[in-house]
């Protein structure tokens, strides 16, 4: 089955840099790669989601790039805020094209310090 | 448009009780999925379903553990004789189901966080 790490487990930065968290998958079937962001004691919120037939793919200060020959994805966030705190979470998915099943990443928590 | 929508939020359970958890998905969703979240820990699937179907349940122990999403009403995870290590956040989301679609995002429901006394 698939299986998902990611890296780095604790991230913390200054308002106003960048933050980069990076995954890595198994399964080359995999084709559907989303990003959640869970503040605690909350529910994951879906923040950018990329197919594996797109390399990059930008919504405002968040980035997503995916590589598929390497099997890895990365999440990228410009210009950070304090709001930008929480865990965020990759997964990645094969969806034969109705929905499937998500692996996740074990998470990393994200700390943006003024 | 409501989202997802999971009760009760918070359950608490003595060891041998049973446990039964809801999920209502969001209007126009047909798949549903539910996750277990230890604490500190990343999700990990359990269960896939559409209506009146279990599609995957490879994630889902094979004891003590059932699910069901009827014609009618809620998507429904049930623990029986619940132990302490029972004791999570599960968190059921929904999808579309459209198979004319590439992809199918999953939207997370609030959770139900669970503790077996």
């Amino acid at each position: 089955g698939e299986n998902v790490e990611q890296h780095p487990s604790t991230l913390s930065v200054q308002e106003g840099d960048s933050a980069v968290i990076k995954c890595t998958y198994s399964d080359s079937a995999s084709n559907y790669f989303p990003w959640y962001k869970q503040e605690l004691g909350k529910r994951p919120q879906l923040i950018i989601d990329i197919r594996s037939n797109v390399g990059e793919k930008k919504d405002q200060r968040i980035a997503v790039t995916l590589n598929k020959t390497a099997k890895h994805f990365s999440l990228h966030i410009t210009e950070t805020q304090p709001e930008d705190s929480a865990v965020y979470f990759c997964a990645a998915s094969w969806d034969p094209g109705g929905g499937n099943k998500l692996t996740f990443g074990t998470g990393t928590q994200l700390k943006v310090e003024l | 448009n409501a989202g997802v929508m999971q009760n009760p939020r918070h359950l608490v359970r003595r060891r041998g009780q049973e446990a039964r958890l809801r999920c209502s998905p969001m209007k126009g969703h047909s798949h549903v999925y539910w996750y277990r979240q230890l604490p500190e820990e990343g999700l990990k699937f359990m269960v896939y379903l559409q209506k009146e179907n279990i599609i995957d349940e490879s994630g889902m122990p094979k004891e003590r553990f059932s699910a069901e999403f009827p014609k009618e009403g809620p998507s429904i995870l049930r623990i029986q004789q619940v132990v302490r290590g029972d004791s999570a956040a599960y968190f059921c989301a929904s999808s579309p189901g459209l198979a004319g679609r590439g992809y199918n995002e999953q939207f997370f429901g609030p959770g139900t966080r669970l503790t077996v006394l």
